[in-house]
C-alpha cells in the first residue's frame, strides 16, 4: 500500500464550478501537508502548505486537513481554465522527506 | 529570473550507454534534489545534497550517480541506461520557510528514453 494515495483522474469540470481534489495517507507521522501544481511538461510549483488540522484559505484555493481521517482535500472555488493542470499533493515526514502523491488530473472547460 | 535550468529538455539513449543530466540554481540554496516522475509512480526521490560537498541517497539510487560540483550545481549520471530508466526527470532546489517546512522549486524537467 502506498503512504499517498491519489486519484489520477481525470477530473472534468466546467468553467465556475468547485472542483475537490483528494488525498488519503497511511503514515501519522507525517507533519505537514502540501499542494503543488504541474502544468504540462512544466515542473511543480508550491501552491499552499498546511500544518494542523482545519482549513487554510488563500484567494480561490482552500486547504483542509482532516488528521483524525487522514485525509486532506484542496477546494477551487470559481474554477478557470487556466488552473487545468495535475495537482499533486505532497507530505512531509521530516527534514527532506517528502512523500508526494501521484497526482489528480485536472481539465477546466470554457 | 532563472530559477533552477535544466538540460536538455529531451534525450534519447540506447541501452547501455551513459549520459550526464545538468542542473543549476541561481537562488543561493543549500539545498538540491533529483527526482524521478512516472505515470501511477508520483515523483520519486533519487539523491539529494543538503549543502555543498554532501549528497544522500534518496528511494530509488540504484543505477545514478551524482556530483555536487558547487553550491549552484548538481548532476545527475546514468552510467549504463536502462530502459527502466526511461522517465521524466526533474532536478529541484529548496530554502526553508519555516518550521521545518521546505518549499522546493522545480526545474522544468528533462524526458529520457532508453531504447
Amino acid at each position: 500500500q502506498k503512504e499517498v494515495e491519489q486519484d489520477p483522474g481525470p477530473l472534468s469540470v466546467p468553467e465556475g464550478a468547485i472542483v475537490s481534489l483528494n488525498c488519503t495517507y497511511s503514515n501519522s507521522a507525517f507533519q505537514y501537508f502540501m499542494w503543488y501544481r504541474q502544468y504540462s511538461r512544466k515542473g511543480p510549483e508550491l501552491l499552499m502548505y498546511t500544518y494542523s488540522s482545519g482549513n487554510k484559505e488563500d484567494g480561490r484555493f482552500t486547504a483542509q486537513v482532516d488528521k483524525s481521517s487522514k485525509y486532506i482535500s484542496l477546494f477551487i472555488r470559481d474554477s478557470q481554465p487556466s488552473d487545468s493542470a495535475t495537482y499533486l499533493c505532497a507530505m512531509i515526514q521530516g527534514f527532506q522527506k517528502l512523500v508526494f502523491g501521484t497526482g489528480t488530473r485536472l481539465l477546466v472547460s470554457p | 529570473n532563472a530559477g533552477v535550468t535544466q538540460t536538455p529538455k529531451f534525450q534519447v539513449l540506447k541501452t547501455g550507454q551513459s549520459m550526464t543530466l545538468q542542473c543549476a540554481q541561481d537562488m543561493n540554496h543549500n539545498s538540491m534534489y533529483w527526482y524521478r516522475q512516472d505515470p501511477g509512480m508520483g515523483l520519486r526521490l533519487i539523491y539529494y545534497s543538503a549543502s555543498e560537498g554532501t549528497t544522500d541517497k534518496g528511494e530509488v539510487p540504484n543505477g545514478y550517480n551524482v556530483s555536487r560540483l558547487n553550491k549552484r550545481e548538481f548532476s545527475l549520471r546514468l552510467e549504463s541506461a536502462a530502459p527502466s530508466q526511461t522517465s521524466v526527470y526533474f532536478c529541484a532546489s529548496s530554502v526553508i520557510l519555516g518550521q521545518g517546512v521546505e518549499k522546493l522549486f522545480f526545474g522544468s524537467g528533462t524526458q529520457l528514453s532508453v531504447l
